[in-house]
């Protein structure tokens, strides 16, 4: 049963586009969404957040749109750089530490 | 600053066989976490602590032991390995427990059980 899920394995774009990475979540208790990235061989690094009280966080080039609604968040970086290929992973919770990850999308970006 | 440190990076155990995998973290943080990554799937949290001397089971204990004696080291214990216990695993800390806090994150740990 997952309760968040991110259905694109992995998402090809060109230097200097917009990448959209997209999540959806099944719990409407959740509360906080984390973006973390992955490069290979190394630990998730944190990149953005976002609480259910918003629609909208903007940090430099990330920003993360929620929708409520729809149970459905999207990580926007523009423009995308090479640097920027890596796996996401979409992670959400509620008022506990628990968080709950998605699969994580592959992200690469073409010079 | 170190950050989240984690040893070894690869190991290959044999059914039945135990292992410790370290954890250590210099931030001071009072919370510290243990995930699995399996291949192709998402984080899952196996045990979590909130200070020297407290743990807790997360998602998928099952398997598994902890124990924290200082704020610094949170080892992971594989009393009996088995081929379900190959994965990635991840030591990672953060200064609150709050859903929101950034989780710092060591290297990880790959591990195959033959």
């Amino acid at each position: 049963d997952q309760q968040v899920k991110q259905n694109s394995p992995s998402l090809r774009v060109q230097e200097g586009r917009i990448s959209i990475l997209n999540c959806d979540y099944t719990n409407s208790m959740f509360d906080y969404f984390l973006w973390y990235k992955k490069y290979p061989a190394e630990g998730p690094t944190f990149l953005i957040s976002i609480s259910s009280i918003k629609d909208k966080n903007e940090d430099g080039r990330f920003t993360v749109f929620l929708n409520k609604s729809a149970k459905h968040l999207s990580l926007h970086i523009v423009p995308s750089q090479p640097g920027d290929s890596a796996v996401y992973f979409c992670a959400s919770g509620g008022s506990n530490y628990k968080l709950t990850f998605g699969k994580g999308t592959l992200l690469t970006v073409n010079p | 600053n170190a950050g989240v440190t984690q040893t070894p990076k690869f190991r290959i155990l044999k059914i039945g066989q135990s292992m410790t995998l370290q954890c250590t973290q210099d931030m001071n943080h009072n919370y510290m976490y243990w995930y699995r990554q399996d291949p192709g799937m998402g984080l899952k949290l196996i045990y979590y602590s909130v200070g020297a001397g407290i743990t807790d089971k997360g998602e998928v204990p099952n398997g598994y032991n902890v124990s924290r004696s200082t704020t610094e080291d949170f080892p992971l214990r594989l009393e009996l390995a088995a081929p379900s216990q190959t994965s990635v695993y991840f030591c990672a800390s953060s200064y609150s427990l709050q859903i929101n806090t950034e989780a710092f994150f060591g290297q990880g740990t790959r591990l195959t059980v033959v």
